[in-house]
This record gives C-alpha cells, sequence and structure tokens, in this order.
C-alpha cells in the first residue's frame, strides 16, 4: 500500500462545476504539499500545509492532521485548470525529524470541459 | 530566467550506453534534489544534496546511477550502463529551508525525458 493515496485517479467536469480531489496518508507527517503538473513535465507548487487550510485565488487546500486526509478544492473550475494534480508529503522518521524528500502520491488527472 | 533549469530536455539513447543529466538550481538554494517519474505515476524520490553533501538516496539508485553537486551549485546525475527501465522522466528540484520552518518549498525543473530504446 502506497504511503500516499490519492482519489479520484481521473476527474473529468464541465466548466465552472465544483472539484474535489482527496489525499489520504498513513504515517506521520511535518507537511502536506499540493503541486499542479501540466502536460511536458512541468511542477508547480501550489499549497504547502501543515494545518488548518488555505486559500489562493479559486484554489482552496485543507489538512486534517488526525485524520491523515487532504482535499484541494477547486471553486468555478476552467478548462485551463485541466493538470495532474499531485499530493505529496514530507514523512517524519521514528525520531520526529522531518525527512527533506518528498513522498508523492500518483496523481488525478483532471479535465475541465468548455 | 532564475527557475530551476534542466538540460538536456530529451534524451534518446540506446540500451547499454551511458548517459548524464544536468541540474541548475535556483542560485541561492542550498538543498537540491532528484526524483524520476514514469508515465502515470507520481514521482519517486532519488537522491538529495544539502550543498555538496549527498544526504540521502534511495533505493531505487542502483549501483548505475550517480549523482554529484561537486561545488554546492549544479548537479549531475549519471546513468551506466542504461536499461529500458531507466525510461522516464528525471526531475529536479531545489530548495532552500528556513532555520525553524517545518518544511520547505521545493521548485521544480522542466525534467529530462530519456527513452532508452
Amino acid at each position: 500500500k502506497n504511503e500516499v493515496e490519492q482519489s479520484p485517479q481521473n476527474l473529468t467536469a464541465q466548466e465552472g462545476e465544483f472539484i474535489t480531489i482527496n489525499c489520504s496518508y498513513s504515517v506521520g507527517i511535518s507537511a502536506l504539499h499540493w503541486l499542479q503538473q501540466h502536460p511536458g513535465g512541468g511542477i508547480v507548487s501550489l499549497f504547502m500545509l501543515s494545518s488548518g487550510k488555505k486559500k489562493h485565488g479559486r484554489l482552496i487546500a485543507t489538512i486534517n492532521i488526525q485524520e491523515k486526509h487532504s482535499s484541494l478544492h477547486i471553486t468555478a473550475s476552467h478548462p485551463r485548470d485541466s493538470a495532474v494534480y499531485i499530493c505529496a508529503v514530507r514523512l517524519l522518521d521514528a525520531g520526529g525529524t522531518s525527512y527533506g524528500k518528498l513522498t508523492f502520491g500518483q496523481g488525478t488527472i483532471l479535465t475541465v470541459h468548455p | 530566467d532564475t527557475g530551476v533549469s534542466q538540460n538536456p530536455r530529451h534524451k534518446i539513447t540506446k540500451r547499454g550506453q551511458n548517459v548524464t543529466f544536468r541540474c541548475d538550481p535556483i542560485s541561492e538554494h542550498n538543498r537540491l534534489y532528484w526524483y524520476r517519474q514514469t508515465l502515470g505515476q507520481g514521482p519517486e524520490f532519488l537522491t538529495y544534496f544539502q550543498n555538496e553533501a549527498q544526504l540521502e538516496k534511495s533505493r531505487l539508485l542502483s549501483d548505475r546511477f550517480s549523482a554529484e553537486r561537486p561545488k554546492g551549485s549544479f548537479s549531475t546525475l549519471e546513468i551506466q550502463r542504461t536499461e529500458q527501465g531507466d525510461s522516464a522522466m528525471y526531475l529536479c528540484a531545489s530548495s532552500f529551508p528556513l532555520s525553524g520552518v517545518v518544511t520547505d518549498t521545493q521548485y521544480f525543473g522542466p525534467g529530462t525525458r530519456l527513452t532508452v530504446l
């Protein structure tokens, strides 16, 4: 079982719809990142969360540390939002020290149709 | 352009050949990461450096893989005796962790896509 699981793997929406992508993790983390990857490979960091909620434009990210779960919401979706959205976490080792590396989910492919 | 750059962007090679990729991080960033991404999957960690020191290596990094960051600036990733299973996108990221901050934002380069025939 992967340490980071995303759902759904594929998501198709009509322009204007509210979108939710979920991320669950099974171990202790120091932070969770939401990333966006467009065709061709470029990855952009959207949010970095260790608690609560963050908002940037039409994007909202939340995290529940106790439930080991995070969601990324897109309001009023637009075709330009079509991309792969990836959840990544910074794991804690047995001593509670944060690893430097990120551990990634498999990504959610979002397609927004006009 | 002050972002992370990677060269080459694409590399096609025959099985058994050696290849080398280069990553130039954002200039003030002291951490540099290498990840590998295969089609339809999220990236997987390979190794990372803090300045010139290689702090962690994944078990994915077999003996055929070697990474260096000799002066704490750019980094190279070499794959010897390439195999078809090495075909992937190789991503580099850099960051500048602030003292007292539990994590840091990683800035990714465009990647090098390797195809092994």
